[in-house]
Protein backbone atom coordinates (compact mmCIF):
# COMPACT_ATOMS: atom_id res chain seq x y z
CA UNK A 1 0.00 0.00 0.00
CA UNK A 2 1.30 3.39 -1.03
CA UNK A 3 2.18 5.69 1.88
CA UNK A 4 1.76 9.34 2.05
CA UNK A 5 2.21 11.09 5.26
CA UNK A 6 1.50 15.02 6.21
CA UNK A 7 2.70 17.34 8.76
CA UNK A 8 1.16 18.86 10.79
CA UNK A 9 -2.10 17.18 10.61
CA UNK A 10 -3.61 20.84 11.56
CA UNK A 11 -2.73 24.24 12.40
CA UNK A 12 -3.42 27.29 13.80
CA UNK A 13 -1.86 29.85 11.80
CA UNK A 14 -2.01 33.84 12.47
CA UNK A 15 -2.64 36.19 9.68
CA UNK A 16 0.49 37.70 8.04
CA UNK A 17 2.76 34.69 9.09
CA UNK A 18 4.11 31.98 7.61
CA UNK A 19 3.04 28.59 7.43
CA UNK A 20 4.83 25.34 6.05
CA UNK A 21 3.19 22.11 5.03
CA UNK A 22 5.24 18.84 4.57
CA UNK A 23 4.22 15.77 2.51
CA UNK A 24 6.62 12.66 2.56
CA UNK A 25 5.96 9.53 0.44
CA UNK A 26 7.96 6.20 0.22
CA UNK A 27 6.19 5.32 -3.10
CA UNK A 28 9.50 6.18 -4.88
CA UNK A 29 7.12 7.97 -6.95
CA UNK A 30 8.05 10.88 -9.69
CA UNK A 31 4.90 12.93 -8.95
CA UNK A 32 3.48 14.80 -6.38
CA UNK A 33 0.90 17.36 -5.81
CA UNK A 34 -0.96 19.76 -3.54
CA UNK A 35 -4.50 20.34 -3.17
CA UNK A 36 -6.75 22.17 -1.41
CA UNK A 37 -10.34 21.86 -0.68
CA UNK A 38 -13.00 23.82 0.32
CA UNK A 39 -16.66 22.99 1.01
CA UNK A 40 -18.32 23.51 -1.93
CA UNK A 41 -15.05 23.84 -4.48
CA UNK A 42 -13.97 20.69 -3.91
CA UNK A 43 -10.07 19.55 -5.02
CA UNK A 44 -8.16 22.60 -6.64
CA UNK A 45 -4.85 21.82 -8.20
CA UNK A 46 -2.14 24.15 -6.01
CA UNK A 47 1.86 23.41 -7.30
CA UNK A 48 2.83 19.71 -8.47
CA UNK A 49 5.84 18.27 -9.65
CA UNK A 50 7.45 15.69 -11.76
CA UNK A 51 11.04 15.64 -10.25
CA UNK A 52 13.05 16.45 -7.73
CA UNK A 53 13.68 20.16 -7.53
CA UNK A 54 11.57 21.26 -10.27
CA UNK A 55 8.00 22.85 -9.25
CA UNK A 56 4.57 23.54 -11.52
CA UNK A 57 1.62 26.18 -10.79
CA UNK A 58 -1.51 24.53 -10.81
CA UNK A 59 -4.81 25.91 -11.16
CA UNK A 60 -4.74 28.22 -8.00
CA UNK A 61 -0.92 28.95 -7.10
CA UNK A 62 -1.07 33.03 -5.83
CA UNK A 63 -0.51 33.03 -2.43
CA UNK A 64 1.13 29.73 -2.38
CA UNK A 65 4.91 28.32 -3.04
CA UNK A 66 6.19 25.04 -3.27
CA UNK A 67 9.36 23.45 -2.95
CA UNK A 68 10.56 19.70 -3.80
CA UNK A 69 13.98 19.11 -2.66
CA UNK A 70 13.93 15.79 -2.85
CA UNK A 71 12.07 12.82 -4.95
CA UNK A 72 10.09 11.65 -0.85
CA UNK A 73 9.50 15.41 -0.15
CA UNK A 74 7.59 18.24 -0.99
CA UNK A 75 6.35 21.09 1.12
CA UNK A 76 3.91 24.21 0.41
CA UNK A 77 4.71 27.25 1.94
CA UNK A 78 2.34 29.86 3.02
CA UNK A 79 4.92 33.00 3.14
CA UNK A 80 1.85 35.53 4.08
CA UNK A 81 -1.28 33.25 5.05
CA UNK A 82 -4.32 35.05 5.25
CA UNK A 83 -7.99 34.31 6.50
CA UNK A 84 -9.02 33.30 2.61
CA UNK A 85 -6.41 30.14 3.11
CA UNK A 86 -8.49 28.59 5.72
CA UNK A 87 -8.79 24.73 4.51
CA UNK A 88 -7.82 21.33 4.23
CA UNK A 89 -4.54 20.89 2.26
CA UNK A 90 -4.29 17.62 0.71
CA UNK A 91 -0.58 15.76 -0.45
CA UNK A 92 -0.56 13.22 -3.37
CA UNK A 93 1.41 11.37 -5.31
CA UNK A 94 1.65 8.86 -8.61
CA UNK A 95 4.50 6.88 -10.20
CA UNK A 96 2.85 8.62 -13.61
CA UNK A 97 0.73 11.11 -14.04
CA UNK A 98 -2.18 9.20 -15.50
CA UNK A 99 -1.94 6.48 -12.43
CA UNK A 100 -3.50 6.47 -9.54
CA UNK A 101 -2.68 9.06 -6.83
CA UNK A 102 -2.12 8.20 -3.74
CA UNK A 103 -3.49 10.81 -0.31
CA UNK A 104 -2.17 11.68 2.40
CA UNK A 105 -4.60 11.95 5.30
CA UNK A 106 -5.04 15.95 4.97
CA UNK A 107 -3.66 18.64 7.00
CA UNK A 108 -6.93 21.20 8.38
CA UNK A 109 -5.15 24.91 8.27
CA UNK A 110 -7.35 27.76 10.24
CA UNK A 111 -5.92 30.96 9.55
CA UNK A 112 -7.23 33.79 12.49
CA UNK B 1 -8.88 22.45 -23.15
CA UNK B 2 -9.36 19.57 -20.73
CA UNK B 3 -12.36 19.14 -17.97
CA UNK B 4 -14.61 17.19 -16.20
CA UNK B 5 -17.73 18.08 -15.75
CA UNK B 6 -19.97 16.50 -12.55
CA UNK B 7 -23.55 17.86 -12.89
CA UNK B 8 -24.87 16.84 -9.75
CA UNK B 9 -23.69 18.25 -6.45
CA UNK B 10 -25.76 16.40 -4.35
CA UNK B 11 -27.60 13.10 -4.86
CA UNK B 12 -29.97 11.57 -2.03
CA UNK B 13 -31.02 8.20 -2.14
CA UNK B 14 -32.88 5.20 -0.74
CA UNK B 15 -31.04 2.40 0.49
CA UNK B 16 -31.40 -0.53 -2.42
CA UNK B 17 -32.28 1.87 -5.26
CA UNK B 18 -30.14 2.39 -7.75
CA UNK B 19 -27.19 4.72 -7.90
CA UNK B 20 -26.31 6.97 -10.98
CA UNK B 21 -23.67 9.54 -11.16
CA UNK B 22 -23.24 11.30 -13.93
CA UNK B 23 -19.58 12.75 -15.34
CA UNK B 24 -18.93 13.84 -18.56
CA UNK B 25 -15.61 15.40 -20.01
CA UNK B 26 -13.45 17.07 -22.38
CA UNK B 27 -10.05 16.39 -23.59
CA UNK B 28 -8.55 17.00 -26.52
CA UNK B 29 -6.84 13.17 -26.00
CA UNK B 30 -7.78 10.07 -25.48
CA UNK B 31 -7.57 9.98 -21.92
CA UNK B 32 -7.91 7.85 -18.46
CA UNK B 33 -11.07 8.37 -16.82
CA UNK B 34 -10.76 8.13 -12.73
CA UNK B 35 -13.25 7.66 -9.66
CA UNK B 36 -12.16 8.96 -6.28
CA UNK B 37 -14.29 8.07 -3.67
CA UNK B 38 -13.70 10.25 -0.10
CA UNK B 39 -15.97 9.26 2.99
CA UNK B 40 -16.27 11.90 6.02
CA UNK B 41 -12.90 13.00 7.54
CA UNK B 42 -10.95 10.85 5.37
CA UNK B 43 -8.39 11.36 2.06
CA UNK B 44 -9.30 10.38 -1.19
CA UNK B 45 -8.86 7.55 -2.79
CA UNK B 46 -9.54 5.34 -6.17
CA UNK B 47 -12.61 3.24 -6.35
CA UNK B 48 -12.12 2.80 -10.20
CA UNK B 49 -10.01 3.72 -13.29
CA UNK B 50 -11.15 3.05 -17.15
CA UNK B 51 -8.96 0.80 -18.80
CA UNK B 52 -7.57 1.16 -22.29
CA UNK B 53 -8.80 -2.07 -23.67
CA UNK B 54 -12.64 -0.73 -23.36
CA UNK B 55 -13.20 -3.55 -20.15
CA UNK B 56 -15.35 -2.07 -17.87
CA UNK B 57 -14.37 -1.54 -14.19
CA UNK B 58 -16.11 -3.09 -11.15
CA UNK B 59 -15.34 -2.41 -7.52
CA UNK B 60 -16.79 -2.84 -4.75
CA UNK B 61 -20.23 -2.86 -6.59
CA UNK B 62 -19.84 -0.18 -8.54
CA UNK B 63 -18.61 0.29 -12.39
CA UNK B 64 -18.58 2.70 -14.88
CA UNK B 65 -18.55 2.70 -18.60
CA UNK B 66 -16.23 4.96 -21.25
CA UNK B 67 -18.31 6.15 -23.54
CA UNK B 68 -16.10 7.83 -25.97
CA UNK B 69 -18.82 8.47 -28.43
CA UNK B 70 -20.73 10.96 -25.58
CA UNK B 71 -17.34 11.38 -23.65
CA UNK B 72 -19.25 10.25 -20.24
CA UNK B 73 -18.15 7.85 -17.49
CA UNK B 74 -21.14 7.33 -15.37
CA UNK B 75 -20.92 5.68 -12.15
CA UNK B 76 -23.61 3.06 -11.18
CA UNK B 77 -24.29 0.59 -8.46
CA UNK B 78 -27.15 -1.97 -8.85
CA UNK B 79 -28.34 -1.40 -5.28
CA UNK B 80 -27.38 1.51 -2.98
CA UNK B 81 -25.88 0.72 0.65
CA UNK B 82 -25.55 3.14 3.59
CA UNK B 83 -22.10 2.89 3.91
CA UNK B 84 -21.75 4.42 0.05
CA UNK B 85 -22.58 7.66 1.40
CA UNK B 86 -19.84 9.99 0.27
CA UNK B 87 -18.50 12.38 -1.72
CA UNK B 88 -17.48 11.43 -5.29
CA UNK B 89 -14.75 13.02 -7.96
CA UNK B 90 -14.54 11.83 -11.01
CA UNK B 91 -10.83 12.99 -12.72
CA UNK B 92 -9.82 12.79 -16.20
CA UNK B 93 -5.97 12.42 -17.00
CA UNK B 94 -5.05 13.48 -20.29
CA UNK B 95 -2.18 12.01 -22.60
CA UNK B 96 -0.19 15.17 -21.59
CA UNK B 97 -0.33 18.02 -19.15
CA UNK B 98 1.71 15.90 -16.74
CA UNK B 99 -1.50 16.36 -14.00
CA UNK B 100 -5.20 15.43 -13.69
CA UNK B 101 -8.46 17.56 -13.99
CA UNK B 102 -10.50 16.40 -10.85
CA UNK B 103 -14.65 17.57 -11.21
CA UNK B 104 -16.40 19.22 -8.58
CA UNK B 105 -17.65 16.29 -6.48
CA UNK B 106 -21.29 14.69 -6.30
CA UNK B 107 -21.76 14.32 -2.44
CA UNK B 108 -23.94 10.87 -2.00
CA UNK B 109 -26.76 10.69 0.60
CA UNK B 110 -27.98 7.25 1.17
CA UNK B 111 -30.73 7.28 4.17
CA UNK B 112 -32.18 4.38 5.77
Amino acid sequence: EAAVTQSPRSKVAVTGGKVTLSCHQTNNHDYMYWYRQDTGHGLRLIHYSYVADSTEKGDIPDGYKASRPSQENFSLILELASLSQTAVYFCASSGLFQDTQYFGPGTRLLVL
Amino acid sequence: GDSVTQTEGLVTLTEGLPVMLNCTYQSTYSPFLFWYVQHLNEAPKLLLKSFTDNKRPEHQGFHATLHKSSSSFHLQKSSAQLSDSALYYCALSPNSNNRIFFGDGTQLVVKP
